[in-house]
């Protein structure tokens, strides 16, 4: 089955500094790979996806990118945090049309 | 634009009875629909899909329904315990590599 690691767990930083959040994934290949931002009081908001290396799509403008240098590592960055980008940041495997495996998110916030 | 709505309020149900909860959607002709559970700090875990020919889905106390021409699922917990306490999310997609799109979720409480 697939495993996802997303980490860190819980980040603290000041706006203006710059973001580097990592997710890897184990026991798939190839598989269709996103991001989401959760903020307070919201739903999940679909931010990237990537269905192989170097595709990368983005559904909202925003401060974010992101990257996929390998087939099962998904980066999400900023070069300048806002106070804005903080959430529950969600990155999530799908394996073509199937239920999406989650991991167990990183919880952002801008000071 | 397409839209998914979920009761926002949180629903209370007493242990034992039948937690149903509601989505609604517009602008979607979708090919399926999932339901996923989220507990506080944790991402969401799947626990049903039902496809657009599928009218219902059980799975143990679990129950999905699925009507294309309403525009709407119903998901039942069926002898509800305070452990089912959590939020619901449905989920839509067209098929195909786009993500899926989330409801807001409905906050559940399964009272002892």
């Amino acid at each position: 089955s697939q495993t996802i690691h997303q980490w860190p767990a819980t980040l603290v930083q000041p706006v203006g500094s710059p973001l580097s959040l990592e997710c890897t994934v184990e026991g798939t290949s190839n598989p269709n790979l996103y991001w989401y931002r959760q903020a307070a009081g919201r739903g999940l908001q679909l931010l990237f996806y990537s269905v192989g290396i170097g595709q990368i799509s983005s559904e909202v403008p925003q401060n974010l990118s992101a990257s996929r240098p390998q087939d099962r590592q998904f980066i999400l960055s900023s070069k300048k945090l806002l106070l804005s980008d903080s959430g529950f940041y969600l990155c999530a495997v799908r394996d073509r049309a199937t239920e999406a495996f989650f991991g167990q998110g990183t919880r952002l916030t801008v000071v | 634009s397409q839209k998914i709505e979920q009761n926002s309020e949180a629903l209370n149900i007493q242990e034992g009875k039948t937690a149903t909860l509601t989505c609604n959607y517009t602008n979607y002709s979708p090919a399926y629909l999932q339901w996923y559970r989220q507990d506080p700090g944790r991402g969401p875990v799947f626990l049903l899909l039902i496809r657009e020919n599928e009218k219902e889905k059980r799975k143990e106390r679990l129950k999905v329904t699925f009507d294309t021409t309403l525009k709407q699922s119903l998901f039942h917990i069926t002898a509800s315990q305070p452990a089912d306490s959590a939020t619901y999310l449905c989920a839509l997609a067209g098929g195909g590599a786009d993500g899926l799109t989330f409801g807001k979720g409905t906050h559940l409480i399964i009272q002892p």
